[in-house]
């Protein structure tokens, strides 16, 4: 089945900086690509996706970009705010099958 | 429009014990995935449901079972409560599992304590 693994585990950056989390994967039938976020407390939150007819993504801060050759893609948090502090987790899928996820990194914004 | 949610919110048990968590997905929505989320672990994949059956099963013993009914409403149930169930349960949401994948969104969980 489909191996999904996420780097780093922790992540520490200051306010202001760029932050990225890469994941791979192993299945190359995998097509859709969504990145959560989750708050303490809180369930998931899905801040942006990429299938895999695209190469790269933006949204304001976020972007993703994926190398489908490679089996990799990233996250990408530019300037970032003591608000993104959050475990972000990447996940996998394809088509009739379930969404795999990452073991989550954790961010830390220190302002 | 309202989001995915869960019920109930926190649970305490005893082991051997049986629990029933119930998931009510967004309007529309005829998909629902539960995952078991632990630390260290990430989101492990339970099952997924779409028109009441069972359309993907993930690794877990046959204590973990679900089912969705008509109306796309999903309960999973855990039977013979152990200490290591002790997780968040979450429950995912998506217009249909089909063809062109679509977003899933999450309801809060339910945190389950197994004492």
């Amino acid at each position: 089945g489909e191996n999904v693994e996420q780097h780093p585990s922790t992540l520490s950056v200051q306010e202001g900086d760029s932050a990225v989390i890469k994941c791979t994967y192993s299945d190359s039938a995998s097509n859709y690509f969504p990145w959560y976020k989750q708050e303490l407390g809180k369930g998931p939150q899905l801040i942006i996706d990429i299938r895999s007819n695209v190469g790269e993504k933006k949204d304001q801060r976020i972007a993703v970009t994926l190398n489908k050759t490679a089996k990799h893609f990233s996250l990408h948090i530019t300037e970032t705010q003591p608000e993104d502090s959050a475990v972000y987790f990447c996940a996998v899928n394809q088509a009739g099958t379930a969404l795999i996820f990452g073991k989550g990194t954790t961010l830390s914004v220190s302002s | 429009k309202a989001g995915v949610t869960q019920t109930p919110r926190y649970l305490i048990k005893t082991r051997g014990q049986q629990v029933t968590l119930s998931c009510s997905p967004i309007s529309g929505h005829r998909s629902v995935s539960w995952y078991q989320q632990t630390p260290g672990q990430g989101l492990q994949f339970l099952f997924e449901y779409f028109s009441e059956t069972q359309r993907n099963k993930g690794n877990f013993p046959g204590r973990f079972s679900g089912r969705q009914f008509s109306n796309s409403r999903s309960e999973m149930n855990v039977s013979t409560l152990e200490l290591g169930d002790s997780a968040l349960y979450l429950c995912a949401s998506r217009k249909t599992p089909g063809q062109v994948n679509t977003e899933a969104f999450f309801g809060q969980g339910t945190r389950l304590t197994v004492v």
